[in-house]
């Protein structure tokens, strides 16, 4: 079936470093990625996604390439913020061992930066 | 302003009742899923459903029901029989389509606590 594992946290950085989240899938077929970010206390939202290899999602600086090859989907902002702590999930949807948009997640990664 | 609702935040219960969750959508969205959060781990799948009065079992559906009786709305019941409920849970909501597997969107959440 469909897996999706990430790097294990927590992160912490302080303001202004590099940052790098790794993610790697299995799936078969041509599944969609996503990235999604989860504040304290709330919900997830999206940050960004591609739905074909090679594509590069992006948003509020942080960036992700589809890459079939490896089968991964890392993440990277070239300077964090304090405002970007949270937890930050990786998912995949479809493929050909899932049905509709339902959603497989890594086991999230915990950032903290600092000031 | 669309979007998907969950209330309560937050929810107290006695070890032995019952209890239903919430869950609004005002996106025309016709799937919705609901998801099971324990401190520092990643989401569980429960139950989803495509299309109105049809729902799945996700992967962990033991002490759980749904029902799905109008598009915008997708209550959780927590029964008696689910050992241990004490967790966030979260609601989202996606398009369905054939060809690509959508994003889903995330309701704020409802903490449940068992005493």
């Amino acid at each position: 079936g469909n897996s999706v594992t990430q790097m294990e946290g927590p992160v912490t950085l302080s303001e202004e470093a590099f940052l790098t989240i790794n993610c790697t899938y299995t799936a078969t077929g041509y599944p969609s990625l996503f990235w999604y970010v989860q504040y304290p206390g709330e919900g997830l939202q999206l940050l960004l996604k591609a739905t074909k290899a090679d594509d590069k999602g992006s948003n509020k600086g942080f960036e992700a390439t589809y890459r079939k090859e490896t089968t991964s989907f890392h993440l990277e902002k070239g300077s964090v913020q304090v405002s970007d702590s949270a937890v930050y999930f990786c998912a995949l949807s479809g493929g050909l061992e899932t049905s509709g948009s339902r959603l497989t997640f890594g086991e999230g990664t915990q950032l903290t930066v600092n000031p | 302003d669309g979007g998907i609702t969950q209330s309560p935040k937050y929810l107290f219960r006695k070890e032995g009742q019952n209890v239903t969750l919430s869950c609004e959508q005002n996106l025309n969205h016709d799937a919705m899923y609901w998801y099971r959060q324990d401190p520092g781990q990643g989401l569980r799948l429960i139950y989803y459903s495509q299309i109105v009065n049809d729902f799945q079992k996700g992967d962990i559906a033991e002490g759980y029901s749904v029902s799905r009786e109008k598009k915008e709305s997708f209550p959780l019941t927590v029964t008696s029989a689910q050992k241990n409920p004490t967790a966030f849970y979260l609601c989202a909501s996606s398009i369905v389509s054939e060809r690509i597997a959508h994003e889903q969107f995330f309701g704020p959440g409802t903490r449940l606590t068992v005493l």
